[in-house]
């Protein structure tokens, strides 16, 4: 079963930012929020994650609902590389019951335009 | 700082050959674990390690698939009498553990069954 749903493809205009979306209805108290993308064919790159409050680093920032059903990935200035795969991620915190490993799912593939 | 590494980059081989896939995660890093890649799909689980003990291998396809790190650092993934169905992206990632648990991935290894 998929726990996170994303839309399929995205645009986005260079210099905008870039809101990328990502239900998990099903997400359980001691599930946290990851977000990964995939440039071309590299390894995916880590970007954020969360547990119930937004968080921003360096390159980006993560809005989690209150209900924590969902969330947004918002990349502020979107720059032509940041077109990439980008993966949101549900996963049990260490210590809880559960796999660790990550589920990745089809992803949403977001293209930044001139 | 050195990043995850995998050797080698590209591997061809002939269906029924064995194959040793190779990987040097991040220094100091506990986790362990190994995804497949087909084209076009995000990465699937294989396999996890936590320094020398292997703590889940339900996403191995078969017993022709083994993975091993003895001394809790280096790590390789076999596999026995290839198919051409195992053609694919073959991933690495290492983390610290913790109660968040980042997961750093390689650059891959792609491995082509003719």
């Amino acid at each position: 079963d998929a726990k996170t749903t994303q839309p399929t493809s995205m645009d986005c205009a260079e210099g905008r930012a870039a809101n990328l979306p990502c239900n998990h209805s099903t997400i359980s108290g001691n599930e946290y929020v990851y977000w990964y993308r995939q440039i071309h064919s590299q390894g995916p790159q880590y970007i954020i994650h969360g547990l119930k409050n937004n968080e921003t680093n360096e390159m980006a920032s993560l809005i989690i609902t209150e209900d924590r059903k969902s969330s947004t990935l918002i990349l502020p200035h979107a720059t032509l590389r940041d077109t990439a795969v980008y993966y949101c991620i549900v996963r049990v915190a260490l210590g809880g019951a559960g796999s660790y490993q990550l589920t990745f799912g089809k992803g949403t593939k977001l293209s930044v335009i001139p | 700082g050195a990043g995850v590494s995998q050797s080698p980059r590209y591997k061809v081989t002939k269906r029924g050959q064995d194959v040793a896939l190779r990987c040097d995660p991040i220094s100091g890093h506990v986790s362990l674990y190994w995804y497949r890649q087909a084209l076009g799909q995000g990465p699937e689980f294989l396999t996890y390690f936590n320094y020398e003990a292997q703590q889940d291998k339900s996403g191995l396809p078969n017993d022709r698939f083994s993975a091993e790190r003895p001394e809790g650092s280096i790590s390789t993934l076999t596999i026995q009498r290839t198919e051409q169905r195992d053609s694919a992206m073959y991933r690495c990632a290492s983390s610290l553990a913790g109660v968040e648990e980042t997961q750093y991935f390689g650059p891959g290894t792609r491995l082509l069954v003719l």
